[in-house]
């Protein structure tokens, strides 16, 4: 069974400043790995998505993330934030075939954007 | 058109009540889903329907019912509900059942059940 863990609950950034947040995965098959983010009484965007090929992804909003799977992670980059950035980043994974297609959510980073 | 539209954004109910969820895509996709959001907390998923067949269901109490009335449409049945249903439900489609695709989200209903 897949599974994702992110460890922090909240990072607190200032504007203009780069942000890293930390996604960690574990699966005994292949694995695809998404992030999204939800902004306040919203539902979830896409932000990107690693299938396969590049382990550097580039998605919406300025926002990259790189594969390494020596270290199973998946970390969300931007190298400058944006007050409107502020939202929950889900990380999540799905596996390839039968239940495991089933996409499975980090409990979420809340990124604070202050000014 | 890449939207996932849910109605209503808001309910209340009562335990006694019965209501339905409604969702809708246009995208041409085959494979829909129901999700559950408590505060603070990530997704998890309900139901699975796919080609309109329930593919699977995680283990849901029966107060909620899916229904797949065609490609585009799914909806979610309520009945006798408890307040720790209250929730934000969302809807998201796929264009298939498979781990490669991405899934598009609707913009959830606010349950709270009174």
């Amino acid at each position: 069974a897949q599974s994702v863990t992110q460890l922090d609950s909240q990072v607190p950034v200032f504007e203009e400043a780069p942000v890293e947040l930390r996604c960690n995965y574990s699966s005994s098959v292949s694995v695809y790995l998404f992030w999204y983010v939800q902004y306040p009484n919203q539902g979830l965007q896409l932000l990107l998505k690693y299938l396969s090929g590049s382990t550097l992804v580039k998605g919406i909003n300025g926002f990259e993330a790189e594969f390494n799977k020596s270290q199973t992670s998946f970390h969300l980059r931007k190298p400058s934030v944006h007050i409107s950035d502020t939202a929950e980043y889900f990380c999540a994974v799905s596996g390839s075939g039968g239940a495991t297609n089933k996409l499975i959510f980090g409990t979420g980073t809340l990124l604070a954007v202050q000014p | 058109d890449t939207e996932v539209t849910q109605t209503p954004k808001h309910l209340v109910m009562g335990m006694t009540n019965k209501k339905s969820l409604k969702c809708e895509q246009h995208m041409g996709h085959r494979a829909m889903y129901w999700y559950k959001q408590k505060a603070k907390k990530p997704p998890e998923l309900m139901f699975v329907y796919s080609y309109e067949k329930l593919s699977i269901n995680e283990s849901v109490p029966s107060r909620f019912s899916p229904e797949c009335p065609n490609s585009s449409l799914l909806n979610l049945h309520l009945h006798a509900l408890q307040p720790e249903d209250s929730a934000l439900y969302l809807c998201a489609s796929s264009q298939g059942w498979g781990a490669r695709t991405e899934a598009f989200f609707g913009q959830g209903t606010r349950l709270t059940v009174v």
